[in-house]
């Protein structure tokens, strides 16, 4: 039972341009959301990440938009750049009261082409 | 650089084998996590260590087994290991702080092919 999906298994963009990078999951206990970066041979990279009370966090080039009533989060980077080729996890978390345990729940990844 | 150390990078060895991943935090984390990345799986949680106790536990096989020191660092044991265990181990800390979430990072991995 995939908790977290990310549908797209790939996505090609061209260099300047928006990136969108989509999240669906299924387990109402998650309140706590982020996106990872991954590049070839190396650990994943945080992104940014957002908590359930809000509906947007932004970073720079990097904005993650959460529709909790759809149970959807997407990553938008603008403008996209070559640098941002790479595997995109999304994963989210249940914060436990009183303890941390704070396990992540990771989608399968998107990789994204920046292409000049 | 995360600053989440892991060793060794690559290691090859037989079925029935068994062999120890070393992760050491970042410093000041006291969290540590376990992941396993499998070819066709995304990363599944295996377990999680809070400043030497278990804290939670997921779909880790009882033929592993971790552990973390009073140094915080921390060891992952495989064994009577099978060709469906080669895989992309990785590390994760995190603070660990109990007010609020704590973002993850990782750790390069540890690439486990078992022959």
């Amino acid at each position: 039972d995939q908790q977290v999906k990310q549908n797209s298994p790939s996505l090609s963009v061209q260099e300047g341009r928006i990136s969108i990078l989509n999240c669906d999951y299924t387990n109402s206990m998650f309140d706590y959301f982020l996106w990872y970066k991954k590049y070839p041979a190396e650990g994943p990279t945080f992104l940014i990440s957002i908590s359930s009370i809000k509906d947007k966090n932004e970073d720079g080039r990097f904005t993650v938009f959460l529709n909790k009533s759809a149970k959807h989060l997407s990553l938008h980077i603008v403008p996209s750049q070559p640098g941002d080729s790479a595997v995109y996890f999304c994963a989210a978390s249940s914060t436990v009261r009183g303890g941390s345990n704070y396990k992540l729940t990771f989608g399968k990844g998107t990789l994204l082409t920046v292409n000049p | 650089d995360s600053g989440v150390t892991q060793t060794p990078k690559h290691l090859i060895t037989a079925t029935g084998q068994r062999v120890t991943l070393r992760c050491s935090p970042r410093s000041g984390d006291l969290s540590v996590y376990w992941y396993q990345q499998s070819l066709d799986q995304g990363l599944q949680f295996l377990i999680q260590y809070y400043n030497g106790e278990e804290r939670a536990k997921g779909n880790i096989l009882e033929r592993f087994s971790a552990q973390q020191f009073p140094d915080l660092h921390s060891e992952l044991n495989l064994s009577s290991l099978e060709l469906g265990d080669s895989a992309l181990y990785f590390c994760a800390s995190s603070t660990g702080t109990l007010s609020s979430y704590n973002e993850q990072f990782f750790g390069p991995g540890t690439r486990l092919t078992v022959l």
